[in-house]
């Protein structure tokens, strides 16, 4: 599996757009890109997934440049509700032993 | 829909002691897993089945045993607690038809402590 790094907190304020980057310089040709967020006791939800240039639903964007290095979550306007771990994980599209790593905590103020 | 289902939501064991935590799910899912997070940390398989009948390791499997009689279910059963388990474990099932493997849907947890 393909080893990723994202940093471990970000700082936000109400309104505001959040990038984080995840780096996965090992990628293989069969990953795919997948965010999860977890907010305070409760378990994990999909956010978004992609393979590469860009994918965008109703939560999120997800920007994959064209060496797949590396990728972006875009939240856009955040809200107090935003605060959450954000977990980036990188696997093909069957993979059944997705690893999440420690994540991105998100603290989103007033 | 229930999503997946977890029981119960707390407990608390004594060393030595054994107990089931319970997952179901609802959605027709192949696929269904079981994850340990311990605090500031991010998730560790435990164990995972691909359909019923059928199971295997994840990444810390030892002091935990599954099975999978049906699709709906996924039992995870703590032979012998130790204090090292005391843990929140989430249930996790994903892939149908329209989705991949890698889209799962968490249950609300299990919060467990072994004293």
């Amino acid at each position: 599996l393909a080893k990723t790094t994202q940093p471990i907190s970000m700082d936000s304020y109400e309104g505001q757009e959040v990038n984080i980057t995840c780096s996965h310089n090992n990628i293989a040709t069969n990953d795919y890109i997948t965010w999860y967020q977890q907010f305070p006791s409760q378990g994990p939800r999909f956010i978004i997934q992609g393979y590469k240039t860009k994918v965008t639903n109703e939560v999120a964007s997800l920007f994959i440049p064209a060496d797949r290095k590396s990728s972006t979550l875009s939240l856009p306007r955040v809200s107090l509700s935003d605060t959450a771990v954000y977990y980036c994980l990188v696997g093909p599209d069957n993979d059944y032993k997705l690893s999440f790593g420690a994540g991105t905590t998100v603290t989103v103020r007033a | 829909n229930a999503g997946v289902t977890q029981t119960p939501k707390f407990q608390v064991l004594k060393t030595g002691q054994s107990m089931t935590l319970q997952c179901a799910q609802d959605m027709n899912h192949e696929y269904m897993s079981w994850y340990r997070q311990d605090p500031g940390m991010g998730l560790r398989l435990i164990h995972y089945s691909v359909g019923a009948g059928i199971t295997d390791q994840g990444e810390v499997p030892n002091g935990y045993n599954v099975s999978r009689s049906t699709t709906e279910d996924f039992p995870l059963r703590l032979l012998s607690a130790a204090p090292s388990q005391t843990s929140v474990y989430f249930c996790a099932s994903s892939y149908s038809r329209h989705r991949s493997y890698n889209e799962q849907f968490f249950g609300p947890g299990t919060r467990l402590t072994v004293l």
